[in-house]
């Protein structure tokens, strides 16, 4: 089985600030590890993804994720957050066996001015 | 790029009465297409996986009955919400996946579509 978990519903940080949003997951096999954004109303935007290589992972509008096999996890950040980057963000993976995506519950990110 | 569309982006509907909603690939083909259900503040669940030429495969507790899906050409799959309720809102979103066999083909999302039963 996959999953995918996000601990936080709701993460709050302050415009210019470093932000990270939390994801761990659980697969059998090699894990696909995948982020999305959300705006209201809308469907998902693809940010970045993991297939092999590199730990770290950049992606769109400045966003980076890092892969971390011991511990599973594959946590998205941002060195400088905007206004504009509030949210709701997905982790999603993808198990070598599986053909379908697994979504976390999903985190809002909220930017204060 | 790859573009996914859905048409409309939101209906309202009587209860008892029934909605399509079309999803297509503007730019590539896509031999499967998915259609997930996302309530208020919450994941979106896989509700089908529609492969082009063949029955859809539900998710378990799915209704295959209620929510008919079709996946007529490499462009366009639909999902026809029969009989709907009020229970049946929701953001029902799409995705495509360009054809091939790597693991890693990235899945394409529409808009989403809203739909209020009343």
């Amino acid at each position: 089985a996959q999953s995918v978990a996000q601990p936080e519903d709701q993460v709050n940080v302050a415009e210019g600030n470093p932000l990270t949003v939390k994801c761990t997951y659980s697969v059998s096999g090699n894990p696909y590890l995948f982020w999305y954004v959300q705006y209201p109303n809308r469907g998902l935007q693809f940010l970045l993804k993991y297939i092999t290589g590199d730990n770290l992972v950049k992606g769109s509008y400045g966003f980076e994720a890092e892969f971390n096999k011991s511990q599973t996890s594959f946590h998205l950040k941002k060195p400088s957050a905007l206004v504009s980057d509030s949210a709701l963000y997905f982790c999603a993976v993808r198990d070598i066996g599986y053909s379908t995506l697994t979504f976390g519950k999903g985190t809002m990110l909220l930017v204060s001015p | 790029g790859a573009v996914v569309s859905q048409h409309p982006s939101w209906v309202i509907c009587k209860s008892g009465t029934s909605v399509k909603i079309e999803c297509r690939s503007l730019d590539f083909q896509a031999t499967t297409m998915f259609w997930y259900r996302q309530f208020p503040k919450q994941s979106l669940m896989l509700m089908a996986t529609s492969n082009e030429g063949s029955k859809a495969t539900y998710e378990q507790g799915v209704e295959k009955d209620k929510f008919l899906i079709n996946h007529a050409s490499l462009t366009l799959s639909t999902l026809t919400v029969t009989s709907a309720h009020p229970e049946d809102s929701s953001f029902y979103i799409c995705s495509a996946r360009k054809p091939g066999l790597r693991i890693d083909n990235e899945q394409f999302f529409g808009p989403g579509t809203r739909l209020t039963v009343l």
